[in-house]
């Protein structure tokens, strides 16, 4: 499979845990994004890498969120402290970082906060 | 004001029929345009792109777009049930912001 894989596809937590979950972007794409979507909504940006350098930050990433990509291939996000509202699925995407760059989605990681 | 605004729907249109779906942005400075599509509890898929105004067709989808008035649309010809799905709009700014800006979707029902 040379897509966007995400891992692991569901995650179930109690409010107060820490959870990371990974992915791994299409090989040759540099650019790395991360979305939450939550029921009935679209895609929220989270933060995007170039390489290893996170690049953007969204107001939405409160200091309980961290995302890295150390060595410019898969990235991992981290939520420390979860809280109820942190359930969504989060997203990973990535892009060749062109001009007028597509974006290809992961399956996606489904989190819930009990 | 949000970024990008579509309408929830849902919209039902018959098996066959053509299916019309809005999207207006705000950032007049955009200039790539997405349409994903997206099954219940799947992800987004990239089905159309657009960066010129007028239309762009890739078999039964037609992208269209008025820059002037900051309109995107999408127009899905001979409708089929599985083309039942919720259709995101995306935006991209080549300054400041560089991810993609997305609206919250229209649901789509094709009736067989």
């Amino acid at each position: 499979d040379t897509g966007v894989s995400q891992d692991p596809r569901h995650k179930i937590t109690k409010r107060g845990q820490n959870v990371t979950f990974r992915c791994d972007p299409i090989s040759e794409h540099n650019r790395l994004y991360w979305y939450r979507q939550t029921l009935g909504q679209g895609p929220e940006f989270l933060t995007y890498f170039q390489n290893e350098a996170q690049l953007e930050k969204s107001r939405l990433l409160s200091d309980r969120f961290s995302a890295e990509r150390p060595k410019g291939s898969f990235s991992t996000l981290e939520i420390q402290r979860t809280e109820q509202g942190d359930s969504a699925m989060y997203l990973c995407a990535s892009s060749l970082g062109q001009s007028r760059e597509k974006l290809f989605f992961g399956s996606g990681t489904q989190l819930s906060v009990l | 004001q949000k970024e990008v605004e579509q309408n929830s729907g849902p919209l039902s249109v018959p098996e066959g029929a053509i299916a019309s779906l809005n999207c207006t942005y705000s950032d007049r400075v955009s200039q790539s345009f997405f349409w994903y599509r997206q099954y219940s509890g799947k992800s987004p898929e990239l089905i159309m792109s657009i960066y010129s105004n007028g239309d762009k067709e890739d078999g039964r989808f037609t992208a269209q777009l008025n820059k002037a008035s900051q309109y995107v649309s999408l127009l899905i010809r001979d409708s089929q049930p599985s083309d039942s799905a919720t259709y995101l709009c995306a935006v991209k700014s080549d300054t400041g912001r560089r991810a993609l800006t997305f609206g919250s979707g229209t649901r789509l029902q094709v009736q067989p």
